[in-house]
């Protein structure tokens, strides 16, 4: 069955630049036009989108979020990936990468496999 | 963006009791509200999409109701390994947004 595994620094400088990839295995990232998301959760506290990719390159994010954001994907490696600048201890948390439910090519935006999530501490 | 707010925050229950969590929207997102269940140190899992649809392999004792501002979630029957947080989320508008969290413990 479809997995997928975050990977990444667990520990990023302030001001620097905050980088993670989910791997997608048991199945093509680029088949069943699926929709593939990155959600946090800082210690202790609720759950926050941050955005999702299309394995076309198409992306939406949070713009709430006061780091920027730029998210990629790898169709070779099966890879989607995270990329947060300018970081601050606010960026402290758990990193999640998730599926997003597409049924007829329509992305529903609720998420129905999930990465087990990688700690990132943003500390000097 | 749209504001999920969960009631309550935390909840003490026995095996076997009949346990109910809330989550209003801070504006009307049809039935676009999804639950999650998630446990200590583990990722969330999918319980109930489209704010009353059991998710494939999800026990019938958990349950999902509303439309509009006001959801809820209802476990029929507390078993053991329902002991967790349970989140909302929203999907009718961009962002998409979490409730808090309720935290459902044994008494």
């Amino acid at each position: 069955q479809v997995q997928l595994q975050e990977s990444g620094p667990g520990l990023v400088k302030p001001s620097q630049t905050l980088s993670l990839t989910c791997t997608v295995s048991g199945g093509s990232i680029s088949s069943g036009e699926y929709y593939w998301t990155w959600i946090r959760q800082p210690p202790g506290k609720g759950l926050e989108w941050i955005g999702y990719i299309h394995y076309s390159g198409s992306t939406y994010h949070n713009p709430s979020l006061k780091s920027g954001v730029f998210m990629s994907v790898d169709t070779s490696k099966n890879q989607f990936s995270l990329k947060l600048s300018s970081v601050t201890a606010a960026d402290t948390a758990v990193y999640y990468c998730a599926r997003d439910v597409v049924i007829s090519g329509i992305n529903y935006n609720w998420f129905d496999l999930w990465g087990q999530g990688t700690l990132v501490t943003v500390s000097s | 963006a749209i504001q999920l707010t969960q009631s309550p925050s935390s909840l003490s229950a026995s095996v076997g009791d009949r346990v109910t969590i809330t989550c209003r929207a801070s504006q009307g997102i049809s039935s676009a509200l999804a639950w999650y269940q998630q446990k200590p140190g583990k990722a969330p899992k999918l319980l109930i999409y489209d704010a009353s649809s059991l998710e494939s392999g999800v026990p019938s004792r958990f349950s999902g109701t509303g439309s509009g501002t006001d959801f809820t979630l209802t476990i029929s029957s507390l078993q053991p390994e329902d002991f967790a947080i349970y989140h909302c989320q929203q999907f009718d508008i961009y962002p998409l947004t979490f409730g808090g969290g309720t935290i459902v413990e044994i008494k």
